[in-house]
């Protein structure tokens, strides 16, 4: 079974450049989620889907991240305009979205560099 | 009351040896509480996870031991190897958030050979 599958895997940009990430889920999983990882720290959920609707978005700064899920299978996460304090590490990860059913899968993540 | 909080921040350990990471958490409503191991380059994989209707749970050299009253989760890595090398983070979630996990800050472990 593939994993969930993330590009690209590095991308450099300036400040105010804007940036989109890739992200497709595990076959058949209906949730699909988009953490930040801040270097020394522990992932923060930005968004979570449930299929091709929004479950929660209550982290994402929405003066600037937008995330969407077209068909409730692949997804991305756009930054526009991106600012210094978005490199990150953006993991993408996915779930059955079963009842009871908390396991996650991850990706192995964008890592963002703005300069 | 959503955070959780994870010591040490870094953890050296002898081949063979017992490595432990701590966790405690303030809400109540979590009601899964797994452990993931990331290497560097990767995403994080899940390694253990238990839920609060049982105080301990191993699988191999993993074990995960659980306080309900005191709020408390811990991960024992038995006879520790240097592939064990990695950061690795505790985490919680509870049904009514949808499942989202919250993580703790993550736990460097060396062992050395």
């Amino acid at each position: 079974e593939a994993g969930v599958a993330q590009s690209p895997r590095y991308k450099i940009i300036e400040k105010r450049q804007s940036v989109a990430f890739w992200c497709n889920p595990i076959s058949g999983h209906a949730t699909l989620y988009w953490y930040q990882q801040i270097l020394g720290q522990g992932p923060k959920l930005l968004i979570q889907f449930q299929n091709n609707g929004v479950v929660d978005d209550s982290q994402l700064p929405k003066d600037r991240f937008s995330a969407e899920r077209l068909k409730g299978v692949d997804s991305t996460l756009k930054i526009q305009p991106a600012k210094l304090e978005d490199s990150a590490v953006y993991l993408c990860a996915s779930s059955s979205g079963a009842l009871s059913s908390y396991e996650q899968y991850f990706g192995p993540g964008t890592r963002l560099t703005v300069t | 009351q959503q955070q959780v909080k994870q010591s040490p921040q870094s953890l050296i350990v002898q081949k063979g040896g017992i490595s432990i990471i701590n966790c405690a958490y303030e809400n109540t409503a979590f009601d899964y509480f797994p452990w993931y191991q990331q290497f560097p380059g990767k995403g994080p994989a899940l390694l253990i996870a238990i839920r609060p209707d049982v105080s301990e749970k191993k699988e191999g050299r993993f074990t995960i031991s659980f306080n309900k009253s005191a709020k408390q989760f811990s991960l024992h890595i038995m006879d520790s190897q240097p592939g064990d090398s990695a950061t690795y983070f505790c985490a919680a979630s509870m049904e009514t958030s949808g499942s989202r996990l919250t993580f703790g800050e993550g736990t460097q472990l060396t062992v050395n050979p």
